[in-house]
C-alpha cells in the first residue's frame, strides 16, 4: 500500500517477555518516528531516525526500549522484559524530505497489551 | 511529559453547531499544527501554521497561531457527524539539532445528529 504499514496491529504478551514491533514507512521517506500513545493521551515522542541513524532517542523511557533502522527504510522497535506499564498503542510515522514542515504520515499503530 | 495544554478535554455538541478548541504552552513554538485522529487510525494533519498571528482556513476549519507563539486555536464551523474524533494540537520546537514535534493530550469531539 501507499501508506505507513505497522505490524502486528495487536500484540498481547505476558510480563517479562520480549516484543518487536515493525514499521514500513512510505517509500522514499527518509525521516521515521516512533511515538507511544497511552489511553486518553496524545502521542508521546520516543525516537526519530534520519536515514539509518537515530538522530534523537531522548524519548525512549529506559534501556529496555531500543529501535533500529538498518537499511534506512523498515524500522523495528524492540522492548525487552515488558512491563504492564508498557501497554499502549505504538505509532510509527514517516516524513518526506521536502514535505510540509510538521506533516507526519502515521500508521494505524500497534496496540500492545502486557498482561 | 506533555508541554501543551489542550482544552476542553472533550465536547459533545449537536450537528450544525460551531466548535472551538485551543492549545496553550509555556514554551514558544515555531510552528503549530492541528491533527485529527479517528478510532483505530493514526493522526492526520489538518492545518499547519508557520507565523505568529497567522490565520488559516481549510474548508470548515479555521486555525490561528497566537501572537505570543505560545498558543493556537481551532474552530470548526457547522459541525457534521464525520467531525467526530480526537483533535490534537502539536508544536514544533528546535531541539537537539532538529525540529521536534510535540503533541497535546487531545480534545475529544462527539457530534449528536
Amino acid at each position: 500500500g501507499a501508506g505507513v504499514s505497522q505490524t502486528p496491529s495487536n500484540k498481547v504478551t505476558e510480563k517479562g517477555k520480549y516484543v518487536e514491533l515493525r514499521c514500513d514507512p512510505i517509500s522514499g521517506h527518509t525521516a521515521l518516528y516512533w511515538y507511544r500513545q497511552s489511553l486518553g493521551q496524545g502521542p508521546e515522542f520516543l525516537i526519530y531516525f534520519q536515514g539509518t541513524g537515530a538522530a534523537d532517542d531522548s524519548g525512549l523511557p529506559n534501556d529496555r526500549f531500543f529501535a533500529v533502522r538498518p537499511e534506512g527504510s523498515v524500522s523495528t522497535l524492540k522492548i525487552q522484559r515488558t512491563e504492564r506499564g508498557d501497554s499502549a498503542v505504538y505509532l510509527c510515522a514517516s516524513r518526506a524530505r521536502d514535505g510540509v514542515e510538521g506533516e507526519l504520515f502515521f500508521g494505524e499503530g500497534s496496540r500492545l497489551t502486557v498482561l | 511529559g506533555q508541554q501543551l495544554n489542550q482544552s476542553p478535554q472533550s465536547m459533545f455538541i449537536q450537528e450544525g453547531e460551531d466548535v472551538s478548541m485551543n492549545c496553550t504552552s509555556s514554551s514558544i513554538f515555531n510552528t503549530w499544527l492541528w491533527y485529527k485522529q479517528d478510532p483505530g487510525e493514526g493522526p492526520v494533519l489538518l492545518i499547519a501554521l508557520y507565523k505568529a498571528g497567522e490565520l488559516t482556513s481549510n474548508g470548515r476549519l479555521t486555525a490561528q497561531f497566537g501572537i505570543t507563539r505560545k498558543d493556537s486555536f481551532l474552530n470548526i464551523s457547522a459541525s457534521i457527524p464525520s467531525d467526530v474524533g480526537i483533535y490534537f494540537c502539536a508544536g514544533i520546537m528546535f531541539s537537539g539539532g532538529y525540529n521536534k514535534l510535540i503533541f497535546g493530550a487531545g480534545t475529544r469531539l462527539a457530534v449528536h445528529p
